[in-house]
C-alpha cells in the first residue's frame, strides 16, 4: 500500500523559508516510471501544480514558483522535500505530496498525501 | 500557458446523473484525468485516460471526451458524491502539470 505523508512546520512567519518533507511508505522512490510532486492548495480555491523531482534529483517547476522553490530527494530515507523561499501570506494553504504515473506518456496523479495546512504570518 | 475550464457549481437531486465538464485548446490532442475531493481531504483519483477507472471506483463514474469538452459523468449521484471534481491535463511543453479551476458538486 502506497502511502504518502507531509510533515514540517505549520506555522512560518514572513519572508521566511516555508519547508516540508513527504515520508513516503509501501514504494521505493528509485522506481520508475513516477516523479514525486508537490501541489498546493489556496483556501477555498483549486489546485496549483508546483514542481517534480524526479529520484536522480532532475527537478521540473512550474514558472510561477521557479524564481524561490527548490526541491530535494532522499531516496535511502524514501522522502523528499519541498523548501519555498521569502514566504508571504500568498503562500498560506494545504501543501499536498503527491505520486505522478506517466507510464501511459499523460502523467496522473495516483496517489496523494492528506495535505498539510501551513501558514504564513507573524 | 495551457488554461482548462470548469464550472463552478453543478447541482442534482439524489439518483439523477451529474455531469461535470472541462473545456480547454486542442483537448482532443490529450488525455484528461479527474479527481474527487471530498471536504476537508486529499483529492482522489477517479477517471484517468480520458476514460478509464482506477480499481475501487464504482461503474456509475464515468468519463469521456468529444472535441475539446472532457466530461466526467456521475450516474445514481449519492450524497457521498458531493465533493469538488478537478480536471487535469499534462501540457507536453513544457512539461506541466494543469488543473481546472474546479466545480463543487451539491446533492440536493
Amino acid at each position: 500500500q502506497v502511502l504518502l505523508q507531509e510533515s514540517g512546520p505549520r506555522l512560518v512567519k514572513p519572508s521566511q523559508t516555508l519547508s516540508l518533507t513527504c515520508n513516503v511508505s509501501g514504494v521505493s522512490l528509485n522506481l520508475v516510471p513516477f516523479h514525486w510532486n508537490w501541489i498546493r492548495q489556496l483556501p477555498g480555491k483549486g489546485l496549483e501544480w508546483i514542481g517534480y523531482i524526479h529520484y536522480d534529483g532532475r527537478t521540473h517547476y512550474n514558472p510561477s514558483f521557479e524564481s524561490r522553490v527548490d526541491m530535494s530527494i532522499d531516496t535511502s530515507k524514501n522522502h523528499f522535500s519541498l523548501r519555498l523561499g521569502s514566504a508571504t501570506a500568498a503562500d498560506t494553504a494545504t501543501y499536498f505530496c503527491a505520486r505522478d504515473n506517466y507510464r501511459g506518456n499523460f502523467p496522473y496523479f495516483d496517489f496523494w498525501g492528506p495535505g498539510a495546512l501551513v501558514t504564513v504570518s507573524s | 500557458s495551457y488554461v482548462l475550464s470548469q464550472p463552478p457549481s453543478v447541482s442534482v437531486a439524489p439518483g439523477q446523473t451529474a455531469y461535470v465538464s472541462c473545456a480547454g485548446d486542442n483537448l482532443q490532442t490529450r488525455s484528461v484525468h479527474w479527481y474527487r475531493q471530498r471536504a476537508g481531504q486529499a483529492p482522489v483519483l477517479v477517471v484517468y485516460e480520458n476514460s478509464r477507472r482506477p480499481s475501487g471506483i464504482p461503474e456509475r463514474i464515468s468519463g469521456a471526451k468529444s472535441g475539446n469538452t472532457a466530461t466526467l459523468t456521475i450516474s445514481r449521484v449519492e450524497a457521498g458524491d458531493e465533493a469538488d471534481y478537478h480536471c487535469q491535463v499534462w501540457d507536453a511543453t513544457p512539461d506541466h502539470r494543469v488543473f481546472g479551476g474546479g466545480t463543487k458538486l451539491t446533492v440536493l
